[in-house]
């Protein structure tokens, strides 16, 4: 199972949106509505951010939001705050019990 | 709240063997399916495992079918890896997940660091 592509970094000024995609394929990401996003800080566990392509978990801020067309998802981060400087990871149900993580998109504050 | 915790890593040589252990505190594990993901230096994460609930259903990445064994004990609130055959690609922060909402890993404990190097 091959890793979901994400673009290794982006980067936006404060208050400005960031948008990150997340690239697979019909057998993942196309083929179920179980994407979810998670943020981490270095040396941190992951955060939960978003599940179900768009459902945002209690206690998130709703300057996060997912969508999907396709084969590809998309974590959109409005309004952006320093504390939103972190790497963010995607990730699929991908059939037959398995499981798959994107490559990791570093996110920038300018 | 939800309170996850690995223990067991450490430094291991090349062909040995670790077993990782997740306590579970805050909630009622025996009602949620559990993951392993692990994460080597500097890289993305990588799911490893899950186990049901039940503990009766278990499933692997290709790239540690076999080697590793996923278990789990209800009546003590912990979540187990077993690794073995280690190899120097296995060098990594291990993390157990508990499942959230279809496909998703909405608490994670703080790692383990598994080291393999002779």
């Amino acid at each position: 199972q091959s890793a979901l592509t994400q673009p290794p970094s982006a980067s936006g000024s404060p208050g400005q949106s960031v948008t990150i995609s997340c690239t697979g394929t019909s057998s993942d990401v196309g083929g179920y509505d179980f994407v979810s996003w998670y943020q981490q800080y270095p040396g941190k566990a992951p955060k939960l951010m978003i599940s179900e392509v768009n459902n945002r978990p209690s206690g998130v801020p709703d300057r996060f939001s997912g969508s999907k067309s396709g084969n590809t998802a998309s974590l959109t981060v409005s309004g952006l705050q320093a504390e939103d400087e972190a790497d963010y990871y995607c990730s699929s149900y991908a059939g037959n019990n398995n499981y798959v993580f994107g490559t990791g998109t570093k996110v920038t504050v300018l | 709240q939800v309170q996850l915790v690995e223990s067991g890593g450490g430094v291991v040589q090349p062909g040995g063997s670790l077993r990782l252990s997740c306590a579970a505190s805050g909630f009622t594990f025996s009602r949620h399916a559990m993951y392993w993901v692990r994460q080597a230096p500097g890289k993305g994460l990588e799911w490893l495992a899950v186990i049901s609930s039940d503990g009766r259903q278990k499933y692997y990445a290709d790239s540690v079918k076999g080697r590793f064994t996923v278990s789990r004990d209800n009546s003590k609130n912990t979540l187990y890896l077993q690794m073995n055959s280690l190899r120097p690609e296995d060098t990594a922060v291990s993390f157990c997940a508990r499942e959230g909402r279809r496909g998703s890993f909405d608490s994670w404990g703080q790692g383990t660091l598994v080291i393999v190097s002779s």
